[in-house]
């Protein structure tokens, strides 16, 4: 079946711009998570969604990042007025499940990757 | 704040030798997750485990909770399974976010 889907799967964009990178999770997939690996660097947790709940967005890094998820399917990630370090791979999972359980891995897209020159 | 730390970095190695790759988290957790990312870029959930041991083909991988400590083996190690393995540790207990801490990744390279 159709996995986590993102796009574009590449992005280059002028210091200052504004991007806005998509996912759509797996069907049925109620938790949506964002995730950012910078060059040399392991990944890093940005954003959570579950379902109708208010997202956890503890994980973004300044006030330039957002996300919404509409119709709790596909996920918008936008990042304002851009900044060289925002260069990196954004990623985005989704599982069946709220919490993590035992049986419910997280299913990884083939992330975005964003070069801000 | 759980701070997970993987060894080696790096890892070269002969085909058909047995590998093993070390992760350690610093809070409790819910469950602890292998992933592996191939060259290409792709992320592959390979385990999920919250206690005991797990086996599928040829990876194994075991959890020790009160040690905080996991390790990956692969037996009969062949070039494909090149790539980096990353551990990534969550939810912990008192955290607020349902994402992973990752650990930075072991790049694995299996010559033939």
């Amino acid at each position: 079946g159709a996995g986590v889907s993102q796009s574009p799967s590449n992005k280059v964009t002028e210091k200052g711009k504004d991007v806005e990178l998509r996912c759509d999770p797996i069907s049925g997939h109620t938790a949506l998570y964002w995730y950012r690996q910078s060059l040399g660097q392991g990944l890093e947790f940005l954003i959570y969604f579950q379902g109708n709940s208010a997202p956890d967005k503890s994980g973004l890094p300044s006030d330039r990042f957002s996300a919404e998820r509409t119709g709790g399917s596909v996920s918008t990630l936008t990042i304002q007025r851009t900044q060289q370090e925002d260069s990196a791979v954004y990623l985005c999972a989704s599982s069946l499940a709220p919490r993590f359980r035992v049986n419910q891995p997280q299913h990884f897209g083939d992330g975005t990757r964003l070069s801000i020159l | 704040k759980n701070e997970v730390e993987q060894s080696p970095q790096n890892l070269t190695a002969q085909e058909g030798e047995f590998i093993t790759i070390n992760c350690s988290y610093s809070v409790g957790i819910s469950a602890l997750h292998w992933l592996q990312q191939h060259p290409g870029g792709g992320i592959v959930s390979l385990f999920m485990l919250s206690s005991g041991k797990k086996k599928h083909g040829r990876l194994i991988a075991t959890i020790n909770i009160q040690e905080k400590h996991s390790s990956l083996h692969i037996t009969a190690s062949h070039p494909r399974d090149s790539a980096v393995y990353i551990c990534a540790a969550g939810p912990h207990s008192g955290g607020g976010a349902d994402g992973l801490t990752f650990g930075k990744g072991t790049h694995l390279i299996i010559q033939p």
